[in-house]
């Protein structure tokens, strides 16, 4: 069973810039969310992807977006980068999401975002 | 936005001592999760809790799941050098299915 995988590990760019991070789901999940972790801090909810269609947003501007392929892995685009950008981005998997119903979440090692 | 507030932020202990962190929240979650998260990895469950009051082990961790569901605690015994990390406390709510709230952590250091 192959476990959430994550791609670049590492990203320099400068502000202003765009960039985008690649995530594999575990085997068998059909549902990935995206989390911000500022240096120091615990991640923040981004956003949820289930069955290619957003499922649940957090307090991000809408210069973060996302997509879902049918093969359940996901892309996290940033427009506009600034230097708050700057942080670890973690992905996590999990089997279904619906409402009232927790499913245990599978994270990724993390891409590594510096902003210049 | 919302975070968990867990303290304490961090913890320098001797190897054998027991170890005990916790996590409040001015919001009901009805999931309460503790994970681990080792430099340079992502987070690693160690303990979910699903129902008020429930109190789980997992070897030397227990976890306890506030009765108000506003709050939950992390115990460690006999602390090991492999305990060294940073500790989440996570909350899920009713109608947010996996969605995770985090605490901001709690640095473990463990002294041989």
């Amino acid at each position: 069973e192959t476990g959430v995988t994550q791609s670049p590990t590492h990203l320099i760019k400068t502000r202003g810039q765009q960039v985008t991070l690649r995530c594999s789901s575990q085997s068998g999940h059909n549902t990935v969310s995206w989390y911000q972790q500022a240096l120091g801090q615990g991640p923040q909810f981004i956003f949820q992807y289930y069955r290619e269609e957003e499922n649940g947003r957090g307090n991000f501007p809408p210069r973060f977006s996302g997509l879902q392929f049918p093969n359940y892995s996901s892309e996290l685009n940033v427009n506009a980068l600034e230097l708050d950008d700057s942080a670890l981005y973690l992905c996590a998997s999990s089997a279904v999401s619906l409402a009232g119903e927790y499913n245990e979440q599978f994270f990724g090692p993390g891409t590594r975002l510096t902003v210049l | 936005g919302q975070q968990l507030n867990q303290s304490p932020q961090s913890m320098f202990i001797q190897e054998g001592e027991d170890v005990s962190m916790n996590c409040t929240s001015s919001s009901i979650f009805n999931t309460w999760l503790w994970y681990k998260q080792d430099p340079g990895e992502g987070p690693v469950l160690l303990i979910a809790l699903y129902k008020a009051g429930e109190l789980t082990s997992n070897g030397r961790l227990t976890a306890q799941f506030g009765i108000t569901r506003k709050d939950s605690f992390l115990n460690i015994s006999a602390s090991i050098p492999s305990d060294v990390g940073i500790y989440f406390c996570a909350g899920a709510q009713e109608t947010s299915g996996s969605r995770l709230t985090f605490g901001e952590g709690t640095q473990l250091t463990v002294n041989p």
